[in-house]
């Protein structure tokens, strides 16, 4: 089974600070995905990359950045933390399921608060 | 402009009964549709998917139908368990394997004792 681990479950931060949230695959997909989840707006993709050094924007980029330098490590860094952007944050990576769809896979998910 | 739409925020079902859940899309361009359901503080978990070239896929209890001339696709329990009071997400996606994955809102499942 693939997995997706995103190191912290749970953060509290500041306005301003700098947060960095990380996320791994173990099955060598090349894409990965960054979404947030608010109560009554579903998943919104904030960034993905399709390879290695390789980025492109969501609907929701402003505010985020990401790093990818790493076959299995996707980060996502948000320079200067805002109140606007406590939720809960999810990691993906795809695959492909028997019927050759494009199935996501997600991490447990990251819930920041910003103070 | 939301490109696929769970227009309904929740929905209670009957324990033992049938669950449906809909969900429409706009661009005749997406290939493959998938459902997710999610519980709280977890991550979405992969449900079922059907290709466009399908009408129907069933997995156990879970049955996905979609209509490309009405751009409609749904998702059917049945029995609905307790265990299926969740979020369930629809999403499409192009034939690209690049391009990205579009989810619809959600609609909240309660099953109902």
């Amino acid at each position: 089974d693939v997995k997706v681990t995103q190191s912290s479950r749970y953060l509290v931060k500041r306005t301003g600070e700098k947060v960095f949230l990380e996320c791994v695959q173990d099955m060598d997909h090349e894409n990965m995905f960054w979404y947030r989840q608010d109560p009554g707006l579903g998943l919104r993709l904030i960034y993905f990359s399709y390879d290695v050094k390789m980025k492109e924007k969501g609907d929701i980029p402003e505010g985020y950045s990401v790093s990818r330098e790493k076959k299995e490590r996707f980060s996502l860094i948000l320079e200067s933390a805002s109140t606007n952007q406590t939720s809960m944050y999810l990691c993906a990576s795809r695959g492909s399921d028997v019927a050759g769809a494009n199935v996501l896979t997600f991490g447990a998910g990251s819930r920041l608060t910003v103070l | 402009d939301q490109q696929v739409k769970q227009n309904s925020p929740s929905l209670s079902v009957q324990e033992g009964r049938i669950s449906i859940l809909n969900c429409d899309y706009t661009n005749s361009m997406f290939d493959y549709f998938l459902w997710y359901k999610k519980y709280p503080a977890e991550g979405p978990t992969f449900l079922i998917s059907i290709s466009s070239i399908k009408d129907k896929n069933e997995d156990g209890r879970f049955t996905v139908f979609l209509n490309k001339s009405a751009k409609h696709l749904s998702l059917h329990i049945v029995p609905s368990q307790p265990g299926d009071s969740a979020v369930y997400f629809c999403a499409a996606s192009p034939m690209n394997r690049d391009d990205k994955i579009i989810f619809g809102k959600g609609t909240r499942l309660h099953i109902l004792p």
